[in-house]
This record gives C-alpha cells, sequence and structure tokens, in this order.
C-alpha cells in the first residue's frame, strides 16, 4: 500500500495543450512537493506546499501552477505544456518542512510533450 | 550555481567490492538524504541523516557533524541488485532539499 501515489503514471501531450498532474498521499503529511527529473540529472523542485489550499514557489515554477485542494492532495498544472516541459516528474511528502524533514517520493510521472 | 556536488559520476564495481560514493556541499547543510533510483526510474530512500551515522545491512551513511559540508555512502560487498543511481539530496533548513547529479553504479559479476 503506497503511501505517495501518482498519476498518471505516464502521458503524451501536446503543445499548448493543459496537462494536470495528480498526486495522492495517505502519509497525514503537511508538506507536498513536486519536482522534476530531466534525464541524467537530479530533481529541482517546482511547487510545494505545507497546507491545504496554499501552495508556494520552488526553484523552478515558470510555467507550472499547484493546486493543494485538501491534506492528502496536490496536482501540478502545465495551462500551456511546452518541448521544454518532457521530464519525469515526482511528487513527495515530508512531516515537517524544514530541516529535519525525511521526504517520500512517489512513483514519478513520465510526462512526453510533442 | 550546484550546491550539491555529487562524485564519481558513474562508478563500476566486480562483485564482493567495497566503494563509497561522496557528496559535497557548497554550505552548511541541515540534514541528507540518500536514494537508488532503479531501472524503472523508482527512487527509493536508503537514509536520512541530520547527524552522525546509519547502517542498514551493506550500507553504510555518514554526515560530516562537525561543519556539515558533506555525506558520504559506504557500500560493502557489491552485489548486482546495488546496481542502479545513487542520488543524495541535502537541506539547508528550509523547504528545498538539493540534489545532486547522481552517481550511475554497475556492478559487474
Amino acid at each position: 500500500e503506497a503511501a505517495v501515489t501518482q498519476s498518471p503514471r505516464s502521458k503524451v501531450a501536446v503543445t499548448g495543450g493543459k496537462v494536470t498532474l495528480s498526486c495522492h498521499q495517505t502519509n497525514n503529511h503537511d508538506y507536498m512537493y513536486w519536482y522534476r527529473q530531466d534525464t541524467g540529472h537530479g530533481l529541482r523542485l517546482i511547487h510545494y506546499s505545507y497546507v491545504a489550499d496554499s501552495t508556494e514557489k520552488g526553484d523552478i515554477p515558470d510555467g507550472y501552477k499547484a493546486s493543494r485542494p485538501s491534506q492528502e492532495n496536490f496536482s501540478l498544472i502545465l495551462e500551456l505544456a511546452s518541448l521544454s516541459q518532457t521530464a519525469v516528474y515526482f511528487c513527495a511528502s515530508s512531516d515537517w518542512g524544514g530541516a529535519y524533514a525525511e521526504q517520500f517520493f512517489g512513483p514519478g510521472t513520465r510526462l512526453t510533450v510533442l | 550555481g550546484d550546491q550539491v556536488e555529487q562524485s564519481p559520476s558513474a562508478l563500476s564495481l566486480h562483485e564482493g567490492t567495497d566503494s563509497a560514493l561522496r557528496c559535497n556541499f557548497t554550505t552548511t547543510m541541515r540534514s541528507v538524504q540518500w536514494f537508488r533510483q532503479n531501472s524503472r526510474g523508482s527512487l527509493i530512500s536508503l537514509f536520512y541523516l541530520a547527524s552522525g551515522t546509519k547502517e542498514n545491512g551493506r550500507l553504510k551513511s555518514a554526515f560530516d557533524s562537525k561543519e556539515r559540508r558533506y555525506s558520504t555512502l559506504h557500500i560493502r560487498d557489491a552485489q548486482l541488485e546495488d546496481s542502479g543511481t545513487y542520488f543524495c539530496a541535502a537541506n539547508t533548513g528550509y523547504q528545498n532539499f538539493y540534489f545532486g547529479k547522481g552517481t550511475s553504479l554497475t556492478v559487474i559479476p
């Protein structure tokens, strides 16, 4: 019973289209995060949230929006998908947002924008 | 610039040998987390450290408790299933974990 799940697991989108990636956690964690991973690189933070109905920008928020309708759910929205947004997207949750916060990751969503 | 420098970028080990991976930080970090990414792309958390060392089977990790500027991951008696890409992620005390670019490990029979 995975604690962080993501849907879809893979998606092909067209340039200019809208894409929504969803994340659900059963850890009862306050903090949730969206990262992207490009081939051969580590992960970079896009958006995060520490409470429902509130989101914060990470290091690379441009071109992305986020939504946290409940403690369990966190979505990443690409209003106008672009080729450069082809990547693998990971969602994570943690109990604390500060330094002493182990992150738990979902399985990832592979997004291809054509 | 990159907050986390991971080395080596790639490594080949024969089964049964030992090795160490390292992450250097350009600033003081409060905690570090080590992951292995398998061939399916899943991130498996290996260790989370705010200080000191942790050990799990053939894996052991240490976090420099004095200046908090580096962490190591030791692999003892490497096995084929240890192959994958290893990432460290370090946190300065705010919301972001900074990831290294990974070490691609191949264990050879």
